[in-house]
């Protein structure tokens, strides 16, 4: 089993449409973080999580440490918001390695 | 501020050959690293370093060498490319460990073919 799931592996949503993406680990963590990587293949950091709730424009992350969850919210969804999102963690450890999830590729229509 | 600047963007090799993909932050991040990402899965850690004249391996750091001269520079060295290194590389920095919750920031991706 890997560290990092997430789901859905795909994910194709009309514009307008309330997204989210979900994200679990199974070991304990100091920080979440969720990446965008665009079509083009960049790659832009959107969220750091330990706790709680982040809000940046349309988009809103949240983390339950002790269920090990954490989902990726997308409100009025848009075309440009196509793209894979990536979770990654950080261990407790203090470990210099992140554990990267496979990605969910969202698709947009017009 | 350019951020962080991977080269080159696209590389064929043929087996057996040396290449180094070449990246740079002139954001005085202590942090730099470099990952492949391959069909399937997600992004594994070949190398890192925590500042300059410290480097050390992570997940995946057969054939593959570094080295952090400066601040700002981490080349990534394949020493004698073969068919399993063919992949996407990407470089990322960040301010001091990663352990301490930093934002990260990632090159734009070098695609690398070995035939």
């Amino acid at each position: 089993k890997n560290e990092v799931e997430q789901s859905p592996q795909n994910l194709t949503a009309q514009e307008g449409e309330f997204i989210t993406i979900n994200c679990s680990y199974s070991v304990g963590i100091s920080a979440l973080h969720w990446l965008q990587q665009h079509p083009g293949g960049g790659i832009v950091s959107l969220f750091m999580l330990s706790s709680g709730k982040k809000k940046h424009g349309r988009l809103i992350a949240t983390i339950n440490i002790q269920e090990k969850h954490s989902s990726l919210h997308i409100t009025a969804s848009h075309p440009r918001d196509s793209a894979v999102y990536i979770c990654a963690v950080r261990s407790q450890s203090g470990s210099e390695k992140l554990v990267f999830g496979k990605g969910t590729k969202l698709t947009v229509n017009p | 501020n350019a951020g962080v600047t991977q080269t080159p963007k696209f590389q064929v090799l043929k087996t057996g050959q040396s290449m180094t993909l070449q990246c740079a932050q002139d954001m005085n991040h202590e942090y730099m690293s470099w990952y492949r990402q391959d069909p399937g899965m997600g992004l594994r850690l070949i190398h890192y370093s925590v500042g300059a004249g410290i480097t050390d391996q992570g997940e995946v750091p057969n054939g593959y060498n570094v080295s952090r001269s400066t601040t700002e520079d981490f080349p990534l060295r394949l020493l004698s490319a073969a068919p399993s290194q063919t992949s996407v590389y990407f470089c990322a920095s960040s301010y001091r460990r990663i352990s301490s919750g930093n934002t990260i920031y990632f090159g734009e991706g070098s695609w690398l073919t070995v035939v």
